[in-house]
């Protein structure tokens, strides 16, 4: 079975570091881009960039850019998002998801995402 | 403010059509034929279902349709059924520079 599976929720203070993880399975992880996605309380969701596991290539959207740091380990199969120091405004859901690759040519970062982990809550308060 | 414009939301009865816009720009949907469409549950996390602006992934039902025309793409849900209940997001890729831009959901609820 094809999946992603992230690590557990976090509860932190401001101004602590985090790193929360997404583990895949199933498939060739390194072939695969992996995207980061957020969910504030009540809100929409926002892409907030991208990992290409076989060669640890980073893309982020400019809204997130110097804000995180997305990374991967193609070794364990493992993305991480991670920050340096959190905000009360970092309190949100986070996704992993696979970026696909439907016709055979390898995964895009436009191509939509397929498989996703079953999200990661961090909450960040005094 | 999410850079693709979908409509809060939208209602049906069971067994009708419904359909849930998103309007962009020429940078991002207008531009590229990376459109896909997610379904979120509450409490979970989103599913994909429609990819490529109007192809179904394996699983989900023939119900749901995906078109394109200029800068707006759209979802289609025909025969209404209780379990369609759900928030809605489009998304589409944007270039090399804003890569992946969401829309602002669409609650869709089953009368």
């Amino acid at each position: 079975e094809v999946q992603l599976v992230q690590s557990g929720a976090e509860v932190k203070k401001p101004a602590e570091s985090l790193k929360i993880s997404c583990k895949g399975s199933g498939y060739s992880f390194s072939n695969y881009w992996i995207g980061w996605v957020r969910q504030m309380p009540g809100k929409g969701l926002e892409w907030m960039g991208t990992v290409d596991p076989g060669d640890s290539d980073t893309r982020y959207s400019p809204s997130f850019q110097g804000q995180v740091t997305i990374s991967a380990d193609k070794s364990i199969n493992t993305a991480y998002l991670q920050w340096s120091s959190l905000r009360a405004s970092d309190t949100a859901m986070y996704y992993c998801a696979r970026h696909g690759d439907y016709y055979g040519s390898g995964s895009k970062i436009g191509h939509a995402m397929d498989v996703w982990g079953q999200g990661t809550t961090v909450t960040v308060s005094s | 403010q999410s850079a693709l414009t979908q409509p809060a939301s939208v209602s049906g009865s069971p067994g009708q059509s419904i359909t849930i816009s998103c309007t962009g720009t020429s940078n991002d949907v207008g531009g590229y034929s990376y459109v896909s469409w997610y379904q979120q549950n509450p409490g979970k996390a989103p599913k994909l279902m429609i990819y490529d602006v109007s192809n179904r992934p394996s699983g989900v039902s023939n119900r749901f349709s995906g078109s394109k025309s200029g800068n707006t793409a759209s979802l289609t849900i025909s025969g209404l059924q209780a379990e369609d209940e759900a928030d809605y997001y489009c998304s589409s890729y944007a270039g090399t520079s804003t890569h992946v831009v969401f829309g602002g959901g669409t609650k869709l609820t089953v009368l």
